[in-house]
């Protein structure tokens, strides 16, 4: 699976957007990106994914640029309990493949008030 | 999705015993993994479960040291061995296949 780059850390106001990065230059044709978030103290919990189109769904947005070698992660409106640190993972397959997650270092996004 | 069930959610044992960590999921699933969160650290994977058949571990992990069972489609155990403080970890289980991978809570592990 491809390797991916995010900053350690971000900050965002309440109520504002939080866009976060993730390099991934090395992604096969073949390979989704997904995003998930770990609360303090939680187990990490799904975000979203997509192979090439952007995607939204009722936690975030996913913009992937064309050719696929970065993407950004984003909560529209964040609140303070988006507080958490931000895995972007690269993988083969989509819904219903059984690949492995590998976790990166990911983004601790902390929300201020 | 799956909802999980991990037992002890934190236990504190002594160097060089063994704990049985297990997992139950209240739905049949194909892939159960486990993983370790070392303190401030990432996930690490330790290795992937399917039924029937000997756990997969990734590099840096062996068997004799963190066996696997996994005896059906809604059961698997973890037992880390022969404990050192360097185990103290969280370990998480996690089941696939699914579009979004479900995670237990995890088992918050202490050795002393």
């Amino acid at each position: 699976d491809a390797k991916t780059t995010q900053p350690p850390s971000m900050d965002c106001a309440e109520g504002r957007a939080a866009n976060l990065p993730c390099n991934h230059s090395t992604i096969s044709g073949n390979e989704y990106v997904y995003w998930y978030r770990q609360i303090h103290s939680q187990g990490p919990q799904y975000i979203i994914h997509g192979l090439k189109n952007n995607e939204t769904n009722e936690m975030a947005s996913l913009i992937i640029t064309e050719d696929r070698k970065s993407s950004t992660l984003i909560l529209p409106h964040a609140t303070l309990r988006d507080t958490a640190v931000y895995y972007c993972i690269v993988r083969v397959g989509g819904g219903g493949a059984t690949n492995k997650l590998i976790f990166g270092t990911g983004t601790l996004l902390a929300v201020q008030p | 999705s799956a909802v999980i069930s991990q037992k002890p959610s934190r236990d504190i044992c002594q160097r060089g015993t063994s704990l049985t960590i297990q997992c139950q999921v209240d739905s049949q699933v194909t892939m159960m993994f486990w993983y370790r969160q070392q303190p401030g650290q990432s996930l690490t994977l330790i290795a992937t479960a399917n039924q029937g058949s000997e756990a997969t571990y990734e590099s840096g992990f062996v068997i004799d040291k963190f066996p696997i069972s996994r005896p059906n489609l809604t059961f698997s155990t973890l037992t880390v061995s022969n404990m050192s403080p360097e185990d103290s970890s969280i370990y998480l289980c996690s089941v696939g296949p699914g579009i979004g991978y479900t995670f237990g809570s995890g088992t918050r592990l202490t050795v002393v």
